[in-house]
């Protein structure tokens, strides 16, 4: 079956434009994770969704940050004013549920340039 | 508060040599630990996972790793290494319940010579 999907693959802008990163989870799956990984590091969580809500945002760096899930499938990360650090690879998981039992299956990322 | 410890940065192995991955974790808890594998243009992909009872696990593609709670290690191995198997490896860790975010280590890049 169809895996996680990232869209788009690249991302080049400018600074102090917004930007939005697209993740289509597989069928199904009620949990889904955003993780951002910089150069030579290993991903960083940013946030998680059980459904709809946000279940844990704590990884958000600031207030730039913001994501959006509205019917439990599609998640749009969404990033304001960007800046050179936010450079990075961004990377979208999904889960069965959000169980720590359960694997997490990731999708390609989306590699977020920022001139 | 948790965290990942690998601390080869790049490993070199000859084709058909062993190969040992180093993982150590801090966390207060009983931890779950995850080995993960990123090939080159491809997602990180789940060799295997420890979560309780035998502290020997195995994995996909020939990876085992053991859990060691005395020094807070989880160790990634395989007898033979083939030339598919270079890429990067990442040591995670899970808070564990109903919140299922990861914590990774900073990985370590396996090149595999012929």
């Amino acid at each position: 079956g169809a895996g996680v999907s990232q869209t788009p693959s690249n991302k080049v802008t400018e600074k102090g434009k917004y930007v939005e990163l697209r993740c289509d989870p597989i069928s199904g799956h009620t949990a889904l994770y955003w993780y951002r990984q910089s150069l030579g590091q290993g991903p960083e969580f940013l946030i998680y969704f059980q459904g709809t809500g946000a279940a844990d945002d704590s990884g958000l760096p600031n207030d730039r940050f913001f994501a959006v899930r509205p019917e439990g499938s599609v998640s749009t990360l969404k990033i304001q004013r960007t800046e050179r650090g936010d450079s990075a690879v961004y990377l979208c998981a999904s889960s069965p549920d959000s169980n720590s039992l359960n694997e997490q299956f990731f999708g390609p990322g989306t590699r977020l340039t920022v001139l | 508060a948790q965290s990942v410890t690998q601390p080869d940065i790049h490993i070199t192995v000859s084709e058909g040599a062993s190969l040992e991955l180093r993982c150590n974790y801090s966390y207060g808890a009983t931890p779950y630990l995850f080995w993960y594998v990123q090939s080159p243009g491809q997602g990180l992909q789940l060799l295997l996972k420890y979560f309780s009872g035998d502290t020997l696990v195995q994995g996909i593609k020939g990876f085992e790793a053991e859990f060691k709670r005395s020094q807070s290690s989880f160790n990634l191995r395989k007898p033979s290494v083939h030339w598919s198997d270079a890429a990067e490896y990442f040591c995670a860790v899970g808070t564990g319940g109903s919140q299922g975010n990861l914590i990774f280590g900073k990985g370590t890049k396996l090149s595999v010579k012929p």
